[in-house]
């Protein structure tokens, strides 16, 4: 059964720590992206990876980090550096040459 | 940099009628991709529906379909025989067309229009 995985769906930390949250597909898709939705926002795009080993910044990368060791992996570290970590958290995937982004079920991040 | 907007941030629609969600963007490209997401309560984000730039037919998924309207830059949603499923966040988001090595896109979004359907 392809799709992809977030985990865990709730998280909850202190305010300094950082956190990882995780993001596994198996379609065996070559993209992989990160995204945050805030109350009465769409989403805006964090990371994204083309290919293993490669990634580039989005639209609000600062303090965030991610890493894309596997195709199937994509993990993102909120860092205590991100001013404002409490939001709901989407990774999505697209395979090369076609556009759709498929998207993971979500992860609400609430630090306090 | 493109923008989406959606000027409309809630609507409501009875069962089984038919309802029209805006959205309009703003880009200098001129080769681009425009789609439809649902987000229902689960928050799963769900495809809906999408539009090649080149292509001048409308684009139509069962209930739903699009009006795009290049020159205006609009490209607004429509849902036929409202169901109670139907229910959720609409979003309108934009893709850039490119090849960039191994093939990803990035989507911009607008700030979503939420439908309400009735019974």
């Amino acid at each position: 059964d392809g799709g992809i995985t977030q985990s865990p769906k709730y998280l909850f930390r202190k305010e300094g720590q950082n956190v990882t949250l995780s993001c596994e597909q198996n379609l065996n898709h070559d993209a992989m992206y990160w995204y945050r939705q805030d109350p009465g926002q769409g989403l805006r795009l964090i990371y994204y990876s083309q290919i293993v080993n490669d990634f580039q910044k989005g639209d609000i990368a600062e303090g965030y980090s991610v890493s894309r060791e596997k195709k199937e992996s994509f993990p993102l570290t909120v860092t205590s550096a991100q001013k404002n970590p409490t939001a709901f958290y989407l990774c999505a995937s697209s395979i090369a040459a076609t556009y759709e982004q498929y998207f993971g079920p979500g992860t609400r991040l609430t630090v306090t | 940099a493109q923008t989406v907007t959606q000027s409309q941030p809630e609507m409501s629609v009875q069962e089984a009628e038919t309802v029209t969600l805006s959205c309009t963007y703003d880009t200098s490209e001129n080769n681009y991709y425009l789609f439809w997401y649902k987000q229902p309560p689960s928050r799963q984000m769900i495809l809906v529906i999408r539009q090649e730039a080149y292509k001048q037919q409308n684009a139509t998924e069962n209930r739903f379909s699009v009006n795009f309207q290049k020159a205006a830059k609009s490209f607004s949603l429509k849902i036929s025989d409202s169901q109670l499923g139907d229910t959720a966040m609409y979003f309108c988001a934009f893709m850039k067309h490119g090849y960039s090595g191994a093939g990803s896109y990035q989507l911009t979004f607008g700030k979503g229009t939420k439908l309400s359907v009735i019974p």
